[in-house]
């Protein structure tokens, strides 16, 4: 089945610096991508997504590039702020409504 | 835009008792439904993929007789830990296949503690 590496597990900048977050999978058969940030206690919200037949998708401060053919995909996140601070998980599935396969997570703290 | 719910938020129950956790979908119909459980500082991991009228797919190493997973209606599936035990302790999350908009729409969460 499916399996998904995700590094770092723990990332801290400084406030206004980029953040890049970077994962792996396994199947080649998986076309969808979500980032997803959860806060402690609270449920993942979907920050940015991507599928296979795109290389890259950005949204204001928030970009996500895919290399297919390595099978890796990255989150980027620019000018960062201390609300940006959480824990980021990556995910792959075989399309946009079929189950996740998670990543290990990525605890980004933004220092002010 | 669409709406997951849990109930409850957080239970306690004594060991060797059973717990049903609800998920809905609110303003939508979701013929499947997903659930995950995340212990503290990890990630989720997928039980089961619930499907409406059919029977529950579990993933590997998922006990099906010990977490029972009913679909009835387009928008509900419960899950119930049956003989909970300490090690069951965990964040419960399910989410909801969101049909025409093909994104998946997270619940809550529920907590549960066995003691």
């Amino acid at each position: 089945g499916e399996n998904v590496e995700q590094h770092p597990s723990t990332l801290s900048v400084q406030e206004g610096d980029s953040a890049v977050i970077k994962c792996t999978y396994s199947d080649s058969a998986s076309n969808y991508f979500p980032w997803y940030k959860q806060e402690l206690g609270k449920r993942p919200q979907l920050i940015i997504d991507i599928r296979s037949n795109v290389g890259e998708k950005k949204d204001q401060r928030i970009a996500v590039t895919l290399n297919k053919t390595a099978k890796h995909f990255s989150l980027h996140i620019t000018e960062t702020q201390p609300e940006d601070s959480a824990v980021y998980f990556c995910a792959a599935s075989m399309n946009q409504g079929g189950k996740l396969i998670f990543g290990q997570g990525t605890e980004l703290s933004v220092k002010p | 835009g669409a709406v997951v719910s849990q109930h409850p938020s957080r239970v306690i129950c004594k060991s060797g008792t059973s717990v049903k956790i609800e998920c809905r979908s609110l303003d939508f119909q979701a013929t499947t439904m997903f659930w995950y459980r995340q212990f503290p500082k990890q990630s989720l991991m997928l039980m089961a993929t619930s499907n409406e009228g059919s029977k529950a797919t579990y993933e590997q190493g998922v006990e099906k007789d010990k977490f029972l997973i009913n679909h009835a209606s387009l928008t509900l599936s419960t899950l119930t830990v049956t003989s909970a035990h300490p090690e069951d302790s965990s964040f419960y999350i399910c989410s909801a296949d969101g049909g025409a908009t093909d994104t998946q729409y997270f619940g809550p969460g529920t907590r549960l503690t066995v003691l």
